[in-house]
């Protein structure tokens, strides 16, 4: 019954290696966002897509690549992972992108890049 | 550029006093202006929003914020804090381009 629900929530791994988090939302919406959280709790946006079409992409490395199935669907894929990339990744969804629409966000997936 | 600043990092209030939290935001034109919560281990919820008309806001929970143009201010109250409220508050501002800003965050702790 989660509205938006990602996976995993907690992800360790080593430098170099690449992962992805999955991200689904049973909302109907449109729209679905990625959104990084640092360690001093900035939250950034990094991209969204609108009907499965990138509509925002943030200054963010190369190494970030999101991929949108479908429109319920929202994954992130993280290549040659960096220390730096260890922050708490947040999936969210709404309505549509026409306008400030409530924003629905999932848990978190907290990244640990060791 | 829009920008948000939330003041206060940290505040602590004892449960059934009153809490304000500040927010200033910056951006050229009418702002749209948001405020949301986390608790401990989720994600963001949305506790009000103001796009326009009546500056003063009622959202969940019991919370309200005030509006005020020439401050450049959306700071959120409470008139009586629950232990429940503890979590993590956020300002955001959003740029006209439908992207949200958000400011660092405030903490609120409740004591007993």
């Amino acid at each position: 019954d989660t509205a938006v629900s990602q996976t995993p929530k907690y992800l360790v791994t080593q430098m170099g290696n690449d992962k992805s988090i999955k991200c689904e939302q049973n909302l109907g919406h449109d729209t679905m966002y990625w959104y990084k959280q640092d360690s001093k709790k900035f939250l950034k946006i990094m991209f969204s897509y609108n009907n499965k079409e990138l509509i925002i992409n943030e200054t963010v490395p190369n190494r970030f690549s999101p991929k949108s199935p479908d429109k319920a669907h929202l994954n992130l894929h993280i290549n040659s992972l960096e220390l730096g990339d260890s922050a708490v990744y947040f999936c969210a969804s709404s309505l549509d992108r026409g306008r400030y629409e409530k924003l629905f966000f999932g848990s978190g997936t907290q990244l640990s890049v060791l | 550029a829009q920008s948000v600043t939330q003041p206060d990092i940290h505040i602590t209030v004892s449960e059934g006093a009153s809490l304000e939290l500040r927010c200033n935001y910056s951006y050229g034109a009418t702002p749209y202006l948001f405020w949301y919560v986390q608790s401990p281990g989720q994600g963001l919820q949305l506790l009000l929003k103001y796009f326009s008309g009546d500056t003063l806001v009622q959202g969940i929970k019991g919370f309200e914020a005030e509006f005020k143009r020439s401050q450049s201010s959306f700071n959120l109250r409470k008139p009586s804090v629950h232990w429940s409220d503890a979590a993590e508050y956020f300002c955001a501002v959003g740029d006209g381009d439908y992207k949200l800003s958000f400011g660092a965050g405030t903490t609120v702790t409740v004591r007993a």
